[in-house]
């Protein structure tokens, strides 16, 4: 039972356009969502959250949008660059715990 | 980066032995959890820990055990290592000051092959 979902295992742009990377979720006890960057034989790195009381939150080139009534939020790169290139992960928690749900990621490939 | 450390980064071992990953921190957080990424599955929680000598399951708990004596230290066991435990494993650590407290730092990851 997959509680958040990334249903595209692949997405290539080309360097400067936008990168839309899509994640769902079915659990309504979410509030706090997270998006982590990672590199091949390297941990995960915190992106960027949101909380649910907000419906977008950016920070530089990364901006995150939250659709609660969809339970949906996407994660947008504007400029895309060949250093976004990797592999991104979509999380998300529920309150009174600690703990996150991972989707099951998205490969990002930005061309030159 | 937070300071956490994982040893060993790369291990071999045959089916039936037991293995144990380590997890060090340096940031005096409160939790601390171990996490398995497999292809199509993502990261997946194992154990996790509040405190020191406080552990609790996670989504895959079976077929290991965690220990944590020390804040800074936090034990993956695998009892008798199978061929469906070979995997990437990753620490994680996150503080607990509201929902940024939410908000886990990884480590490097150690990569177990079992033989």
């Amino acid at each position: 039972d997959q509680q958040v979902k990334q249903n595209s295992p692949s997405l290539s742009v080309q360097e400067g356009r936008i990168s839309i990377l899509n994640c769902d979720y079915t659990n309504s006890m979410f509030d706090y969502f997270l998006w982590y960057k990672k590199y091949p034989a390297e941990g995960p790195t915190f992106l960027i959250s949101i909380s649910s009381i907000k419906d977008k939150n950016e920070d530089g080139r990364f901006t995150v949008f939250l659709n609660k009534s969809a339970k949906h939020l996407s994660l947008h790169i504007v400029p895309s660059q060949p250093g976004d290139s990797a592999v991104y992960f979509c999380a998300a928690s529920g309150r009174g715990g600690n703990k996150l749900t991972f989707g099951t990621g998205t490969q990002l490939k930005v061309e030159l | 980066d937070a300071g956490i450390t994982q040893s060993p980064r790369h291990k071999v071992t045959e089916t039936g032995t037991p293995v144990t990953l380590r997890c060090h921190q340096t940031e005096n957080h409160r939790y601390m959890y171990w996490y398995r990424q497999d292809p199509g599955h993502g990261l997946r929680l194992i154990h996790y820990s509040y405190g020191v000598k406080d552990t609790d399951k996670g989504e895959v708990s079976d077929g290991y055990s965690v220990s944590r004596s020390k804040t800074e230290d936090f034990l993956l066991t695998l009892e008798s290592a199978t061929s469906s435990q070979t995997s990437v494993y990753f620490c994680a650590i996150s503080g607990t000051s509201g929902r940024q407290g939410d908000t886990q730092y990884f480590g490097p990851g150690t990569r177990l092959t079992v033989l």
